[in-house]
Parts: structure tokens; sequence; C-alpha cells
């Protein structure tokens, strides 16, 4: 019973490269969200996929950062020429329920570090 | 623009006292709440939740309650115990979408 896995769990990049951050929800769940900490901060909502959709992508910065959740496999997170700032925590959660919500099921989260 | 607000960065209570976490929104379509409790280096985990339908609801040593009028909603642990010490972040949504959370608040619960 594997909860949303996560993967890497440390990614370190340097300034320009190209970041790629899996996630696996939940067995069933097939809505997925992206949350990004920073530190000292709360969780800031990123984007909302279902599979092969993104539902609400009102949260992800319009240039460098993309996502997307395929009919197989895992859903990805893409920052590309990662900058400074992009130094954070991602969190992945999913969510089994459609038109209803109770909680989303979080996984261990990618700390990204740009040098 | 932060909808939903924990003004309390950090919290210490004594192990076996009350421990009463507070956290204020803005947003009156909220219809849903939320709180969930982390560890370093850990994802959040869901601890309980509360529908805008209802004013309290109760687990175990948790209880949270909603204060629709006030828009305000609050965590209380009773007893206190030392694994609870985590930073709690309350969150809201709104029409089954998107979690929106506070800040958090760093609980620390003292032997």
């Amino acid at each position: 019973n594997a909860g949303v896995m996560q993967n890497p769990r440390h990614l370190v990049r340097r300034r320009g490269q190209e970041a790629r951050l899996r996630c696996s929800p939940m067995k069933g769940h097939s809505h997925v969200y992206w949350y990004r900490q920073l530190p000292e901060e709360g969780l800031k909502f990123m984007v909302y996929l279902q599979k092969e959709n993104i539902i609400d992508e009102s949260g992800m910065p319009k240039e460098r950062f993309s996502a997307e959740f395929p009919k197989e496999g895992p859903s990805i997170l893409r920052i590309q020429q990662v900058v400074r700032g992009d130094s954070a925590a991602y969190f992945c959660a999913s969510s089994p329920l459609v038109g209803g919500f109770t909680e989303a099921f979080f996984g261990q989260g990618t700390r990204l570090t740009v040098v | 623009d932060q909808q939903v607000k924990q003004n309390s960065p950090s919290l210490s209570v004594q192990e076996g006292r009350i421990s009463i976490l507070n956290c204020d929104y803005t947003n009156s379509m909220f219809d849903y709440f939320l709180w969930y409790k982390k560890y370093p280096a850990e994802g959040p985990t869901f601890l309980i939740s509360i529908s805008s339908i209802k004013d309290k609801n109760e687990d175990g040593r948790f209880t949270v309650f909603l204060n629709k009028s006030a828009k305000h909603l609050s965590l209380h642990i009773v007893p206190s115990q030392p694994g609870d010490s985590a930073v709690y972040f309350c969150a809201a949504s709104q029409g089954a979408q998107k979690l929106v959370f506070g800040q958090g608040t760093r609980l620390t619960i003292n032997p």
C-alpha cells in the first residue's frame, strides 16, 4: 500500500540546467497536485493535473516551468534553465476524488538546490 | 494576497496541557478546511478536516473549530504529547480544487 512516491529526494543542479521531478500518485488516484515550499514559508499551489489534462496551472510561473501527467507513468514537473530562486522543496499530492474533497496525500518531497 | 494566515510562527506548550493553534482566512468562498502536520524533511500529513457546514469536528485528541462569521478556525490538541512537536499548517479549499496553505506554526511540546 505505497503512498505518494517522489524522486529524487534531493536534486542539485547548476544554474542553467534542467530539473525533472517525478511523482507517482497513490494507487487508484488520478488527481495530482504540485506545491512548492520556500524556506520558512507555507506551501504554495503550482498546478493541478488529471491524467493527460492540466486542470489548473494558475500557480505555475509562466516561463521555464511545465508539468505533465501522462496516461502511463508518473507526473513530471520540469524546470528549465534553473536559477537560484528555484531552490525549494517541491511536494506532490494525490487525491482519488472527482467533484469532492477530503484530503490530499502528500509525498516526501524533492529538495532542489541550485548552485 | 495571503488568503490563509497563521499569525503565530511558533508556540510552546507544556506536555499534558492543551495546545491551541489558530488560523484566519479572508475568502468566504472556502468550503473545506484542513490541518496538516509536518516533520522536517517529510511531506505534510493530514490530521483533521472540517466542512464549512459544520462548526466542530473531533478525532481523538484533536478538535477543529470553525467560526465562519469571524473567518477563523482553530486546532485544539489535548493532552499535548512530545510527539506532537512539529509544524502545523492550516489549509482551505474552494470547490474541491487546490489547497491554499497558511505559513505554518511550529509547535514545541516541553516535557
